[in-house]
């Protein structure tokens, strides 16, 4: 049981770059959610989803996009990548909104 | 919309001290849960309240949820090292299915 899988670990983009960061669990979790954390300022959510082609706009949504085309996965795009969106990005799974989320090991991006 | 803050944002301690952290949000919460991070790693939870006026423990570990479901504490009675890390509330309010996470508080502790 992989729990929530996140890839890559690591990546540096150049501005104006476009990139998917892939998120998958295994625990057949209906929420789904994206987190960015920059210091002093937690954890933000950027976009979530309650279930298999549903999804909505969290705290900072602009510049990203997602879908949910399964229940497993939930891919975060960056469409056009600006410096302001370094930082790391953590998935989260919970089986039901008001339940434990389980975080993925996080992706450390940087724009230069 | 739902804002959640936390202070202190840094706590500094000795290693046998005690360590609390407040968490507030602008809105009612339905419930409020509480995750570790420790230095490098990824959010962990740790505990969810959800009544009014909750109190639970977790050995060392004391949550609050306050009457109003506004606001909770998490407090650490004789800390360790092994404490280290940064403490997240987080909140879901009314009808929203957003989790919201508060700002954190980041505690060092020093043996």
């Amino acid at each position: 049981n992989a729990g929530v899988t996140q890839t890559p670990k690591f990546q540096v983009l150049k501005t104006g770059q476009s990139m998917t960061l892939q998120c998958a669990q295994d625990m057949n979790h209906e929420y789904m959610s994206w987190y960015r954390q920059d210091p002093g300022m937690g954890l933000r959510l950027i976009h979530y989803s309650v279930g298999a082609g549903i999804t909505d706009q969290g705290e900072v949504p602009n510049g990203y996009n997602v879908s949910r085309s399964t229940t497993e996965d939930f891919p975060l795009r960056l469409l056009s990548a600006a410096p302001s969106q370094t930082s790391v990005y953590f998935c989260a799974s919970n089986l039901q909104g008001s339940t434990e989320a389980f975080f993925g090991q996080g992706t450390r991006l940087t724009v230069v | 919309g739902q804002q959640v803050m936390q202070i202190p944002q840094y706590q500094h301690v000795q290693e046998g001290e005690d360590f609390t952290t407040y968490c507030n949000s602008s809105t009612t919460l339905s419930n409020i849960q509480w995750y570790k991070q420790r230095p490098g790693g990824h959010p962990v939870f740790l505990i969810q309240l959800v009544k009014s006026g909750e109190v639970k423990k977790q050995k060392r570990l004391t949550f609050q949820f306050g009457e109003a479901k506004k606001n909770s504490s998490l407090h650490i009675t004789a800390t360790q090292t092994t404490d280290v890390g940064t403490y997240f509330c987080a909140g879901k309010g009314g009808a929203t299915n957003k989790l919201i996470f508060g700002t954190g508080t980041l505690l060092a502790v020093q043996p």
